[in-house]
């Protein structure tokens, strides 16, 4: 049960896009379209943004986007905004349990 | 709307117990699978243990597999988690989330604000 990785930080302008990578591997991210990704403001509870790869919740604005390929998918942030900065997880399912990804934390320039 | 409230943590020794409970509302509870997700004091997500909807499929980490028990109570809206054998790297804010399907997943769609669990003597 490892960690999926992510890269620890990414940053980017206001209006420009940002991808956040997950990789996995063929028992996690790569066996199943079930990746899921949350954001995580500094004292909040996680709010799910993407699920099964590249699904949107009502109210999460098509500014964000996933996709998978292989073992490694991914998270994209178009039109960056300030309220964007946060702590970004992937999430994968792994048919007996649940990996999360270390995190990575979004820095709005 | 939906709400999830964490209750049952605290300051507990290494080596002893503790139960952990959610309780849920503004959704039909026995049509989805619940989790409990822990948070280090300032480290990333980890998913500790997932139950379905009838209790008929369980997981749990391998860090808590033997020491930590989920269960559910769907007359009484609520979810659980037995916690024994304490360890300081237990140590952690406890989150319980819903799931978006029946069957334990990863789509966890709403969280509670979390619970506290610190393990020190």
């Amino acid at each position: 049960q490892s960690a999926l990785t992510q890269p620890r930080s990414v940053s980017g302008s206001p209006g420009q896009s940002v991808t956040i990578s997950c990789t996995g591997t063929s028992s996690d991210v790569g066996g199943y379209n079930y990746v899921s990704w949350y954001q995580q403001h500094p004292g909040k509870a996680p709010k799910l943004m993407i699920y099964d790869v590249s699904k949107r919740p009502s109210g999460v604005p098509d500014r964000f986007s996933g996709s998978k390929s292989g073992n490694t998918a991914s998270l994209t942030i178009s039109g960056l905004q300030a309220e964007d900065e946060a702590d970004y997880y992937c999430c994968s399912y792994a048919g007996s349990h649940v990996v999360f990804g270390g995190g990575t934390k979004l820095t709005v320039l | 709307e939906v709400q999830l409230v964490e209750s049952g943590g605290g300051l507990v020794q290494p080596g002893r117990s503790l139960r952990l409970s959610c309780a849920a509302s503004g959704f039909t509870f026995d049509d989805y699978a619940m989790h409990w997700v822990r948070q280090a004091p300032g480290k990333g997500l980890e998913w500790v243990s997932g139950i379905s909807w009838n209790s008929g499929s369980i997981g749990y980490a391998d860090s808590v597999k033997g020491r930590f028990t989920i269960s559910r109570d769907n007359a009484k809206n609520s979810l659980y988690l037995q916690m024994n054998s304490l360890r300081a790297e237990d140590t952690a804010l406890y989150y319980c989330a819903k799931d978006m399907r029946a069957v334990a997943g990863q789509d966890f769609d709403y969280w509670g604000q979390g619970t506290l669990v610190t393990v020190s003597s």
